[in-house]
């Protein structure tokens, strides 16, 4: 059972335009939500999370929102770099423990 | 402030053998989790300590284990390894600021290659 998931394995973006990274969940228990961003071989690097009272956290050029109705987040990125390149996770934790559920990961990348 | 360590970073064993794996968290980080990645089942959480006492475990054999020393630093041991086992072993440090922000942070990750 998925309790997060990202439904696009893979987006193509150009430079300079907004990326929109999606992620669902199922349980109504998680508290917080974070997204990674992963480079091959190496360890997932925090990038913004967002706790269940608030429904926008902005960081930068990294934005999530939250909508806890719908079950949903997004991470938007904007402008979109040729760095920004890479994995992108989508996690969620409940406030009682840090066990954190990642979702599959969306590739992103940036086109020139 | 310095980031996570996790040593070794790239281990070959054979099957059968048991590995010890080490990760010192970030300063000031009381909590420390584990996380098995493969390339099928990506990031699947293992366990997490905190204040030396384990607070949450997932879904691993017994032969997955782990301990927290005083120091917050923290060692993962696998026994009777399995060629299934090969995969990358992340270590995270988190903070929690209750209502307000959470931040969890990565190691590099251990290499484990079981032939």
């Amino acid at each position: 059972d998925q309790q997060v998931k990202q439904n696009s394995p893979s987006l193509s973006v150009q430079e300079g335009r907004i990326s929109i990274l999606n992620c669902d969940y199922t349980n109504s228990m998680f508290d917080y939500f974070l997204w990674y961003k992963k480079y091959p071989a190496e360890g997932p690097t925090f990038l913004i999370s967002i706790s269940s009272i608030k429904d926008k956290n902005e960081d930068g050029r990294f934005t999530v929102f939250l909508n806890k109705s719908a079950k949903h987040l997004s991470l938007h990125i904007v402008p979109s770099q040729p760095g920004d390149s890479a994995v992108y996770f989508c996690a969620a934790s409940p406030s009682s423990a840090s066990k954190i559920i990642f979702g599959s990961g969306t590739r992103l990348s940036i086109r020139p | 402030k310095a980031g996570v360590t996790q040593t070794p970073r790239y281990l070959i064993k054979t099957r059968g053998q048991q590995v010890t794996l080490s990760c010192s968290p970030i300063s000031g980080h009381r909590s420390v989790s584990w996380y098995q990645q493969t390339p099928g089942q990506g990031l699947q959480f293992l366990f997490e300590y905190f204040s030396e006492t384990q607070r949450n475990k997932g879904n691993f054999p017994g032969r997955f284990s782990g301990r927290q020393f005083s120091n917050s630093r923290s060692e993962m041991n696998v026994s009777t390894l399995e060629l299934g086992d090969s995969a990358l072993y992340l270590c995270a440090s988190s903070f929690i600021r209750a209502g307000s922000s959470y931040e969890q942070y990565f190691g590099p990750g251990t290499r484990l290659t079981v032939t």
